[in-house]
């Protein structure tokens, strides 16, 4: 089975500053990867998601992240956070040929204004 | 679209007793999922369905849990009897299938307290 690992539990920031959020994955085979978001009282949201092609993936808000390949790695960044980026960022992966998600256990994330 | 809608989104109760949890997934599609995030376990998938079918189970804590999908447009979780390790917010999510890549849409999940 395959497994996420998040680096970071608690990441605090001030707005402007540079954002990366580590994720490396445990699986053999090839994987759809996914970054969801969960702000303060809400609902899962897609940020973004790599199938294949380029590794550099742009999702909203201004995020983006890249597969490396050889190190099973999909690290989210932002070069400048809002306030507003404060919320819990989970990393997810799905083996290609599979519907199960298995979440990283998530980092939250908090930005000080 | 409404989106993934689930009832009740927060729910106390006693040991013991029954707790059902709803979900309605978004029109027209055919797969549908129950998560659960704890602190201690985080999100973890419990079971999902593919045209009102449970495929995988393998996530479903024990005999206490089960899931049921009678049509398109309606799943429950239930859990008999509850006990307090079971409070948690339970996700309901759905996706329309061709892809694994397709985004899984999730509902504003429940909030289960068990005294």
């Amino acid at each position: 089975a395959q497994s996420v690992s998040q680096h970071n539990h608690h990441v605090i920031l001030s707005e402007a500053a540079s954002l990366e959020l580590g994720c490396n994955y445990s699986y053999g085979g090839t994987v759809n990867l996914f970054w969801y978001v969960q702000y303060p009282g809400q609902h899962l949201q897609l940020l973004l998601k790599y199938f294949s092609g380029d590794p550099l993936v742009k999702g909203i808000k201004g995020f983006e992240a890249e597969f490396i390949k050889s190190k099973f790695s999909f690290n989210l960044r932002k070069p400048s956070v809002q306030w507003s980026d404060t919320a819990e960022y989970f990393c997810a992966v799905i083996p290609s040929n599979d519907y199960k998600l298995s979440f990283g256990a998530g980092t939250t994330v908090t930005v000080r204004a | 679209d409404a989106g993934v809608i689930q009832s009740p989104r927060h729910e106390v109760t006693e040991m013991g007793q029954e707790v059902t949890l709803r979900c309605k997934p978004i029109s027209g599609h055919d797969y549908l999922f129950w998560y659960r995030q704890t602190m201690m376990r985080g999100l973890e998938l419990l079971i999902y369905f593919n045209n009102n079918v449970p495929i995988d189970d393998s996530g479903m804590p024990e005999d206490r849990f089960s899931a049921k999908m009678p049509n398109a447009s309606f799943s429950t979780l239930k859990i008999q009897p509850s006990e307090p390790r079971d409070s948690a917010v339970y996700f309901c999510a759905s996706t329309q299938g061709g892809s694994p890549y397709n985004e899984q849409f999730f509902g504003p999940g429940t909030r289960l307290t068990v005294l």
